[in-house]
């Protein structure tokens, strides 16, 4: 069965500093991973996929995911967090065509 | 606007009530996904439709149901509602290639 881990529930970072959100997951195939993120009171925004290839993906807002097979990671990156990230950020699993599967979330705060 | 339009936007209902959430699917999308999202649970997957057919079910209660109607807009039905139902209600759609989801601005239920 698909799982998400994403160890982290609350992250705060200071802006500016560097961002690493963690995501695990367990899947009996090749997974096609997503991260989403969500702003309080509003749907949840795709922010970058990964299916195959070049295992650094580059999304939108700056961010970017490794995967790592060995570790079954897919953690998400930014290198210099603007107050704006502020948000939830869901890491999730699933299969061509079929559901998809989501972590708990991380709730990320930005310091000033 | 994500494409993915959800109505309505809040509902409160009284406990024994039946509800039914609406949900039109981006332009050419073929499936519609349905989550429900609570502080205790996160984002469960309830069920899944792919051009009218049921694809794929999740947690969903045998009091919830689900159709996909011909001109793709599908609806979710919450009844003999109870406390504990009360949540954001999530409309996803996808073209069904694994290209991610597209969500929608999602249903505040509130059951009291």
């Amino acid at each position: 069965a698909q799982s998400v881990t994403q160890p982290d529930i609350h992250i705060t970072v200071s802006e500016g500093a560097s961002l690493e959100l963690r995501c695990n997951y367990s899947y009996g195939a090749t997974p096609y991973l997503f991260w989403y993120v969500q702003s309080p009171g509003q749907g949840l925004q795709l922010l970058l996929k990964y299916f195959s290839g070049d295992t650094l993906v580059q999304g939108i807002k700056g961010f970017e995911a490794e995967f790592k097979r060995s570790q079954s990671s897919f953690n998400l990156r930014k290198p210099s967090v603007h107050w704006s990230d502020a948000a939830e950020y869901f890491c999730a699993v699933g299969a061509k065509g079929g559901d998809m599967r989501f972590g708990a979330g991380t709730r990320l705060t930005v310091k000033p | 606007d994500s494409g993915v339009t959800q109505t309505p936007k809040h509902l409160i209902t009284a406990t024994g009530q039946r509800v039914t959430l609406r949900c039109s699917p981006r332009s050419g999308d073929l499936s519609v996904y349905w989550y429900q999202q609570s502080l205790d649970q996160g984002l469960q997957f309830l069920i899944q439709y792919y051009n009218g057919e049921e694809r794929a079910k999740g947690n969903i209660l045998e009091r919830f149901s689900a159709q996909q109607f011909p001109d793709l807009h599908s609806e979710l039905n919450l009844s003999s509602l109870e406390l504990g139902d009360s949540a954001l209600y999530f409309c996803a759609s996808s073209v069904g290639g694994g290209d991610g989801y597209t969500f929608g601005s999602g249903t505040r239920l509130t059951v009291v």
